[in-house]
C-alpha cells in the first residue's frame, strides 16, 4: 500500500534557529501535499497545500515567510520553519494524495519542541 | 466553511462495540474517511465511504451515512484494547483545495 516517511520523527532545537522537515512518498506519486499541525488532544488543522513544481497555497494565518514549503519532486515535500520560537512546539504531519481521491496517506508526524 | 463534529470521549468494556459518531455540514462532500491515531504517531486510514453509499462493511468495521442528516458513525466490534486510540473522521470535497476537513477526534478507551 501507498506509505509516507516522514523525518524526523522528532526534534528539538534552539529559539531563532530553522528546522526543516521532510515528507517522501515512497512507493507513489503525490501530486499534492499537505502540512498539518496538531496541539496536545486537538485536530490537525491544515496549514497548507503544496503541489509539485509550483507554489504552497496557504490556509489563512499561516505565515508563508515562517513555515516555508517546497515540493520539488512527485515524491518530496519539506516544511522549514524558519526562525523558530516555543510557540512553534507543536506535531506537524505530512499527508500526500496519489492521482485517486480517496485514501490520503499522512506521515508518522514530527514532534518539534523549541527551547 | 466545513465544519466536521464529533464527541470527544468514548469508553466500553473489551468484547462490547463501540459506535463513534460524527456530523458534518456540507452536502457536497465525496468521500469521508476514519482515521485512527495511536499517541505520537501518524494517522492510518482504517476507511473510507463513498457519498452515495449507506453502508460499507470491513471486518470488525462498520460505516453507516445518512446523508439526508450528514452523520457518519463507525461502529467497532469486539472492541479489543488495542482498539484505545484517537479516532477523527474527515471528509473531501472535489473543490477548492480538495484537502480533508477533520473532526475534533473522539478518544476511544477500552476497559479490560
Amino acid at each position: 500500500g501507498a506509505v509516507v516517511s516522514q523525518h524526523p520523527s522528532w526534534v528539538i532545537c534552539k529559539s531563532g534557529t530553522s528546522v526543516k522537515i521532510e515528507c517522501r512518498s515512497l512507493d507513489f506519486q503525490a501530486t499534492t501535499m499537505f502540512w498539518y499541525r496538531q496541539f496536545p488532544k486537538q485536530s490537525l488543522m491544515l496549514m497548507a497545500t503544496s503541489n509539485e513544481g509550483s507554489k504552497a497555497t496557504y490556509e489563512q494565518g499561516v505565515e508563508k515567510d515562517k513555515f516555508l514549503i517546497n515540493h520539488a519532486s512527485l515524491t518530496l515535500s519539506t516544511l522549514t520553519v524558519t526562525s523558530a520560537h516555543p510557540e512553534d512546539s507543536s506535531f506537524y504531519i505530512c499527508s500526500a494524495r496519489g492521482q485517486q481521491n480517496y485514501g490520503y496517506t499522512f506521515g508518522s508526524g514530527t514532534r518539534l519542541t523549541v527551547v | 466553511g466545513e465544519d466536521v463534529e464529533q464527541s470527544l470521549f468514548l469508553s466500553v468494556r473489551e468484547g462490547d462495540s463501540s459506535v463513534i459518531n460524527c456530523t458534518y455540514t456540507d452536502s457536497s462532500s465525496t468521500y469521508l474517511y476514519w482515521y485512527k491515531q495511536e499517541p505520537g504517531a501518524g494517522l492510518q486510514l482504517l476507511t473510507y465511504i463513498f457519498s452515495n453509499m449507506d453502508m460499507k462493511q470491513d471486518q470488525r468495521l462498520t460505516v453507516l451515512l445518512n446523508k439526508k442528516d450528514k452523520h457518519l458513525s463507525l461502529r467497532i466490534a469486539d472492541t479489543q484494547t488495542g482498539d484505545s486510540a484517537i479516532y477523527f473522521c474527515a471528509d473531501y470535497m472535489d473543490t477548492g483545495r480538495r484537502a480533508l476537513t477533520f473532526g475534533s477526534g473522539t478518544r476511544l478507551q477500552v476497559q479490560p
